[in-house]
């Protein structure tokens, strides 16, 4: 089952920021936390993931709160293209053949509005 | 385009029939893994390869599913005597993982199979 709970759905205005909220109360010292999003009829793209520090790169922000039980994804100028579902997930990392594979859960479908 | 590749994109059966999905995974990517996604739903994992080897399966893959990756590059998906529930897009994913790394996933765009 899916360790995190998100809204359903949001809307945002072109151009403006995407704050895109993740509640993970019960993450363990050695789960990071994930962001992926899917395009209508493509495979979820991985965007961003993070342990404990606040994470950026081209596409994102990740903020994480420092109890670590909730984050928020920030797209800093959403454009029409940004309208998808945006998964958080929690997932643990090991240096083992374990699988580490991504448990999703519903999503937010964000729709960037003009 | 060197990402991950699956075919067919679309297939369309009667129930009965048994289907097949490849997926051709990133060069020298390691592990490799098939989800499955209904219509309103998150994706959801069926089973996990490293290497040639089937490491990890979903109690989602009954026995009328059965995956290969006999030579550890591409993957088969196989569903015998398909039924209605079967009906889904299928996800294949593939990974790097090394130690220290926390491999990120990169997705095929999907198999859709409709059951009929």
């Amino acid at each position: 089952d899916a360790k995190t709970t998100q809204p359903t759905s949001m809307d945002c205005a072109e151009g403006r920021a995407a704050n895109l909220p993740c509640n993970h109360s019960t993450i363990s010292g050695n789960e990071y936390v994930y962001w992926y999003r899917q395009i209508h009829s493509q495979g979820p793209q991985y965007i961003i993931h993070g342990l404990k520090n606040n994470e950026t790169n081209e596409m994102a922000s990740l903020i994480i709160t420092e109890d670590r039980k909730s984050s928020t994804l920030i797209l800093p100028h959403a454009t029409l293209r940004d309208t998808a579902v945006y998964y958080c997930i929690v997932r643990e990392y090991s240096n083992n053949n374990a699988g580490n594979m991504l448990t999703f859960g519903g999503g937010t479908r964000l729709m960037v509005k003009p | 385009d060197t990402g991950v590749s699956q075919n067919p994109r679309h297939k369309i059966t009667k129930r009965g029939q048994n289907v097949t999905f490849r997926c051709d995974p990133i060069s020298e990517h390691n592990r490799l893994y098939w989800y499955r996604q209904t219509l309103g739903q998150g994706p959801e994992f069926l089973t996990y390869f490293q290497n040639e080897a089937q490491l990890e399966k979903s109690r989602l893959l009954s026995d009328r599913f059965s995956a290969e990756r006999p030579k550890g590059s591409f993957s088969t998906l196989e569903i015998q005597r398909t039924e209605q529930g079967d009906s889904a897009m299928y996800l294949c994913a593939s990974s790097f993982r090394s130690y220290g790394d926390a491999g990120e996933l990169f997705f095929g765009e999907g198999s859709r199979l409709t059951v009929l």
